[in-house]
């Protein structure tokens, strides 16, 4: 039962163009996403966060969007550059506090 | 900062062995947390501490697994025995506190295979 799910396991853009990841959830009680990025033999890392009582966070090149009565956030990265090749996890904390991933999306940035 | 510490990097055993998995969260951090990473479901919270009390270890997949928090600084994660399809990146994380909006810290990971 996966409660936050990233349905595309990759995404392939073009330098300077904009990079859309996606995230749906099905637990209406979560209200704190957070998405998290990760190059390969590294931890995760955390990239930008946004709560319910907003629709959008943005910071710098990446702005979060939150949809509520869709159950559904998006990370923009625009303009995408090649270092922003790694693999982006979405997560939701539960109510308890803990941490609900997603399976990851891997992006890669073509120069 | 040398942010969270896990030992080993990477880890190769037979099946039936038993291993265990070391983190040092970062100091100061008063919650911790264990995951393992695997294709099919991505990143799956196994267990977490706060204040070196388990809050809650629904997500230990069976009695094969087990965590200790002896102290603020050192958490262990052990299988034994263990079985190949316990194969997985194992990430330790840290946090100052569980709960919203409390970034959580990750280690480089574990790289656990069992043949």
């Amino acid at each position: 039962d996966q409660q936050v799910k990233q349905n595309s396991p990759s995404l392939s853009v073009q330098e300077g163009r904009i990079s859309i990841l996606n995230c749906d959830y099905t637990n209406s009680m979560f209200d704190y996403f957070l998405w998290y990025k990760k190059y390969p033999a590294e931890g995760p890392t955390f990239l930008i966060s946004i709560s319910s009582i907003k629709d959008k966070n943005e910071d710098g090149r990446f702005t979060v969007f939150l949809n509520k009565s869709a159950k559904h956030l998006s990370l923009h990265i625009v303009p995408s550059q090649p270092g922003d090749s790694a693999v982006y996890f979405c997560a939701a904390i539960s109510n308890t506090g803990k941490l609900i991933f997603g399976q990851g999306t891997t992006l890669q940035v073509k120069p | 900062d040398a942010g969270v510490i896990q030992s080993p990097r990477h880890e190769v055993t037979e099946m039936g062995q038993e291993v265990t998995l070391r983190c040092k969260p970062i100091s100061g951090h008063n919650s911790l947390f264990w995951y393992r990473q695997t294709m099919m479901r991505g990143l799956e919270l196994l267990i977490y501490f706060n204040n070196n009390v388990p809050i809650d270890d629904s997500g230990m997949p069976e009695d094969r697994f087990s965590a200790k928090m002896p102290n603020a600084s050192f958490s262990t994660l052990k299988i034994q025995p263990s079985e190949p399809r316990d194969s997985a990146v194992y990430f330790c994380a840290s946090s100052v506190q569980s709960g919203e909006g409390n970034e959580q810290f990750f280690g480089p990971g574990t790289r656990l295979t069992v043949l």
